[in-house]
Protein backbone atom coordinates (compact mmCIF):
# COMPACT_ATOMS: atom_id res chain seq x y z
CA UNK A 1 0.00 0.00 0.00
CA UNK A 2 1.68 3.65 -0.79
CA UNK A 3 1.80 6.27 2.00
CA UNK A 4 0.91 9.44 2.18
CA UNK A 5 2.95 11.65 -0.42
CA UNK A 6 4.01 15.29 -0.09
CA UNK A 7 6.01 17.73 -2.10
CA UNK A 8 8.77 19.15 -2.62
CA UNK A 9 10.75 17.94 0.62
CA UNK A 10 12.83 20.75 1.10
CA UNK A 11 12.31 24.55 0.11
CA UNK A 12 13.85 27.76 0.69
CA UNK A 13 12.40 31.42 -0.03
CA UNK A 14 12.91 34.55 0.81
CA UNK A 15 10.42 36.71 3.40
CA UNK A 16 7.27 37.71 1.86
CA UNK A 17 7.58 35.26 -0.85
CA UNK A 18 4.51 32.31 -1.34
CA UNK A 19 4.98 28.99 -1.13
CA UNK A 20 2.25 25.79 -2.20
CA UNK A 21 2.55 21.95 -0.66
CA UNK A 22 1.03 19.07 -2.37
CA UNK A 23 -0.15 16.12 -0.54
CA UNK A 24 -1.78 12.91 -1.88
CA UNK A 25 -3.78 10.67 0.44
CA UNK A 26 -3.93 6.69 1.10
CA UNK A 27 -6.28 5.81 -1.92
CA UNK A 28 -9.77 5.40 0.08
CA UNK A 29 -8.74 7.86 3.02
CA UNK A 30 -11.47 10.17 3.70
CA UNK A 31 -9.85 12.45 6.73
CA UNK A 32 -6.94 14.58 5.04
CA UNK A 33 -4.84 16.83 7.70
CA UNK A 34 -1.56 19.24 8.15
CA UNK A 35 0.07 20.02 10.66
CA UNK A 36 3.11 22.38 11.10
CA UNK A 37 5.80 20.96 13.28
CA UNK A 38 8.16 23.56 14.61
CA UNK A 39 11.94 22.33 15.38
CA UNK A 40 12.24 20.87 19.05
CA UNK A 41 8.11 20.52 19.19
CA UNK A 42 5.47 18.74 18.65
CA UNK A 43 2.86 18.50 15.58
CA UNK A 44 0.31 21.83 15.70
CA UNK A 45 -2.80 21.02 13.84
CA UNK A 46 -4.07 24.12 11.41
CA UNK A 47 -6.46 22.24 8.93
CA UNK A 48 -8.44 19.29 8.67
CA UNK A 49 -10.52 17.86 6.10
CA UNK A 50 -13.37 15.46 5.31
CA UNK A 51 -13.55 14.32 2.23
CA UNK A 52 -13.42 18.23 0.40
CA UNK A 53 -15.06 19.48 3.50
CA UNK A 54 -12.74 21.67 6.23
CA UNK A 55 -13.92 20.20 9.83
CA UNK A 56 -11.03 22.52 11.78
CA UNK A 57 -8.92 25.28 11.16
CA UNK A 58 -9.31 26.94 14.17
CA UNK A 59 -5.52 27.24 14.06
CA UNK A 60 -4.82 28.33 10.47
CA UNK A 61 -3.51 31.76 10.14
CA UNK A 62 -6.28 32.54 7.36
CA UNK A 63 -4.38 35.97 6.69
CA UNK A 64 -1.42 34.11 5.49
CA UNK A 65 -2.33 30.39 5.04
CA UNK A 66 -5.00 28.58 2.18
CA UNK A 67 -5.69 25.26 1.69
CA UNK A 68 -7.94 23.21 -0.45
CA UNK A 69 -8.61 19.62 -1.12
CA UNK A 70 -10.09 19.14 -4.63
CA UNK A 71 -12.25 16.01 -5.19
CA UNK A 72 -11.88 14.92 -1.40
CA UNK A 73 -8.44 13.46 -3.07
CA UNK A 74 -4.96 15.69 -3.51
CA UNK A 75 -4.74 18.98 -1.17
CA UNK A 76 -2.69 22.21 -1.48
CA UNK A 77 -1.74 24.27 1.42
CA UNK A 78 -0.39 27.80 0.77
CA UNK A 79 1.55 30.45 2.21
CA UNK A 80 0.75 34.12 1.08
CA UNK A 81 2.95 36.33 2.00
CA UNK A 82 5.60 34.09 4.39
CA UNK A 83 7.15 35.32 7.45
CA UNK A 84 10.25 33.95 9.71
CA UNK A 85 8.20 32.27 11.64
CA UNK A 86 6.95 30.13 9.33
CA UNK A 87 10.11 28.09 9.28
CA UNK A 88 9.18 24.59 9.95
CA UNK A 89 8.24 21.21 8.66
CA UNK A 90 4.61 21.18 7.19
CA UNK A 91 3.22 17.22 7.79
CA UNK A 92 0.34 15.90 5.80
CA UNK A 93 -1.85 13.25 7.28
CA UNK A 94 -4.58 10.99 6.48
CA UNK A 95 -6.75 8.01 8.10
CA UNK A 96 -9.57 6.12 6.88
CA UNK A 97 -12.00 8.78 8.70
CA UNK A 98 -11.92 10.92 11.72
CA UNK A 99 -12.05 9.69 14.81
CA UNK A 100 -10.73 6.03 16.05
CA UNK A 101 -8.64 5.85 13.89
CA UNK A 102 -4.37 6.12 13.15
CA UNK A 103 -3.36 8.68 11.46
CA UNK A 104 -0.63 7.82 8.55
CA UNK A 105 1.68 10.65 8.20
CA UNK A 106 4.04 12.07 4.91
CA UNK A 107 8.00 12.51 4.96
CA UNK A 108 7.01 16.24 5.33
CA UNK A 109 8.02 19.88 3.64
CA UNK A 110 10.92 21.20 5.65
CA UNK A 111 9.97 25.17 4.71
CA UNK A 112 13.00 27.71 5.53
CA UNK A 113 12.13 30.66 5.30
CA UNK A 114 15.43 33.73 5.31
CA UNK B 1 -6.28 22.62 26.04
CA UNK B 2 -6.25 19.55 25.61
CA UNK B 3 -2.83 18.44 24.55
CA UNK B 4 -0.88 15.65 25.98
CA UNK B 5 2.16 16.63 27.98
CA UNK B 6 4.95 13.79 28.10
CA UNK B 7 7.59 13.20 30.82
CA UNK B 8 10.48 13.13 30.99
CA UNK B 9 11.33 15.52 28.12
CA UNK B 10 14.43 13.68 27.64
CA UNK B 11 15.95 10.22 28.45
CA UNK B 12 19.17 8.52 28.06
CA UNK B 13 19.32 5.09 28.41
CA UNK B 14 21.61 1.26 27.49
CA UNK B 15 20.69 -1.09 25.39
CA UNK B 16 18.54 -3.44 27.00
CA UNK B 17 17.13 -1.50 29.58
CA UNK B 18 13.75 -0.85 29.14
CA UNK B 19 11.96 3.16 29.11
CA UNK B 20 9.03 4.31 30.57
CA UNK B 21 7.21 7.57 29.21
CA UNK B 22 4.49 8.88 30.80
CA UNK B 23 1.66 11.54 29.45
CA UNK B 24 -0.84 13.69 31.40
CA UNK B 25 -3.95 15.17 30.02
CA UNK B 26 -6.58 17.65 30.89
CA UNK B 27 -9.75 16.43 29.73
CA UNK B 28 -12.00 13.86 28.83
CA UNK B 29 -10.85 11.43 26.06
CA UNK B 30 -12.30 9.21 23.73
CA UNK B 31 -8.59 7.32 23.01
CA UNK B 32 -4.65 8.14 23.06
CA UNK B 33 -2.32 7.12 20.55
CA UNK B 34 1.31 6.94 20.50
CA UNK B 35 3.23 7.80 17.78
CA UNK B 36 7.43 8.01 17.48
CA UNK B 37 9.38 10.27 15.06
CA UNK B 38 12.92 9.93 13.89
CA UNK B 39 14.93 10.99 11.13
CA UNK B 40 14.49 8.57 8.91
CA UNK B 41 11.12 7.23 9.27
CA UNK B 42 9.10 10.31 10.01
CA UNK B 43 6.36 9.89 12.20
CA UNK B 44 4.82 6.95 12.38
CA UNK B 45 1.51 5.14 15.11
CA UNK B 46 2.80 2.87 17.69
CA UNK B 47 -0.51 2.25 19.36
CA UNK B 48 -4.06 3.43 19.94
CA UNK B 49 -5.47 2.97 23.77
CA UNK B 50 -9.13 3.13 23.87
CA UNK B 51 -11.22 5.08 26.64
CA UNK B 52 -12.25 2.00 28.20
CA UNK B 53 -9.11 -0.17 27.88
CA UNK B 54 -6.41 -0.16 30.87
CA UNK B 55 -3.83 -1.92 29.15
CA UNK B 56 -2.88 -2.52 25.26
CA UNK B 57 0.73 -4.77 24.02
CA UNK B 58 2.12 -4.15 21.13
CA UNK B 59 5.42 -6.45 20.41
CA UNK B 60 8.15 -4.73 22.81
CA UNK B 61 5.32 -1.52 23.87
CA UNK B 62 2.84 -1.72 26.39
CA UNK B 63 0.76 0.99 27.03
CA UNK B 64 -1.54 1.96 30.34
CA UNK B 65 -4.34 4.67 30.70
CA UNK B 66 -5.77 6.00 33.43
CA UNK B 67 -9.04 7.95 32.68
CA UNK B 68 -9.36 9.00 36.76
CA UNK B 69 -5.60 10.30 36.96
CA UNK B 70 -6.01 11.80 33.08
CA UNK B 71 -2.57 9.60 32.59
CA UNK B 72 -0.92 7.46 30.37
CA UNK B 73 2.72 5.42 30.49
CA UNK B 74 4.40 3.88 27.37
CA UNK B 75 6.92 1.18 28.12
CA UNK B 76 9.12 -0.46 25.81
CA UNK B 77 10.83 -3.28 27.37
CA UNK B 78 14.87 -5.01 26.12
CA UNK B 79 15.55 -1.28 24.22
CA UNK B 80 17.38 -1.10 21.14
CA UNK B 81 19.54 1.98 19.50
CA UNK B 82 17.00 1.55 16.65
CA UNK B 83 14.31 2.87 19.18
CA UNK B 84 16.37 6.29 19.23
CA UNK B 85 13.21 8.75 18.83
CA UNK B 86 11.13 11.19 19.90
CA UNK B 87 7.80 10.08 21.23
CA UNK B 88 4.71 11.67 21.24
CA UNK B 89 1.27 11.01 23.14
CA UNK B 90 -2.24 12.52 21.52
CA UNK B 91 -5.41 12.48 23.40
CA UNK B 92 -8.07 11.97 20.92
CA UNK B 93 -11.61 13.96 21.73
CA UNK B 94 -14.49 13.33 19.38
CA UNK B 95 -16.17 16.34 19.70
CA UNK B 96 -13.23 18.11 18.24
CA UNK B 97 -13.78 16.50 15.08
CA UNK B 98 -11.05 13.54 16.13
CA UNK B 99 -8.61 16.19 16.27
CA UNK B 100 -5.71 14.77 17.80
CA UNK B 101 -3.73 17.34 20.06
CA UNK B 102 0.24 16.46 20.16
CA UNK B 103 2.58 17.56 23.54
CA UNK B 104 6.24 18.45 23.06
CA UNK B 105 7.46 15.13 23.34
CA UNK B 106 9.87 12.76 24.98
CA UNK B 107 13.60 12.17 23.19
CA UNK B 108 14.72 8.82 24.25
CA UNK B 109 18.41 8.09 23.39
CA UNK B 110 19.33 4.67 23.49
CA UNK B 111 23.18 3.61 24.07
CA UNK B 112 24.26 0.77 22.61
Amino acid sequence: EAGVAQSPRYKIIEKRQSVAFWCNPISGHATLYWYQQILGQGPKLLIQFQNNGVVDDSQLPKDRFSAERLKGVDSTLKIQPAKLEDSAVYLCASSLTSGNFEQFFGPGTRLTVL
Amino acid sequence: SQQGEEDPQALSIQEGENATMNCSYKTSINNLQWYRQNSGRGLVHLILIRSNEREKHSGRLRVTLDTSKKSSSLLITASRAADTASYFCAPLIYNQGGKLIFGQGTELSVKP
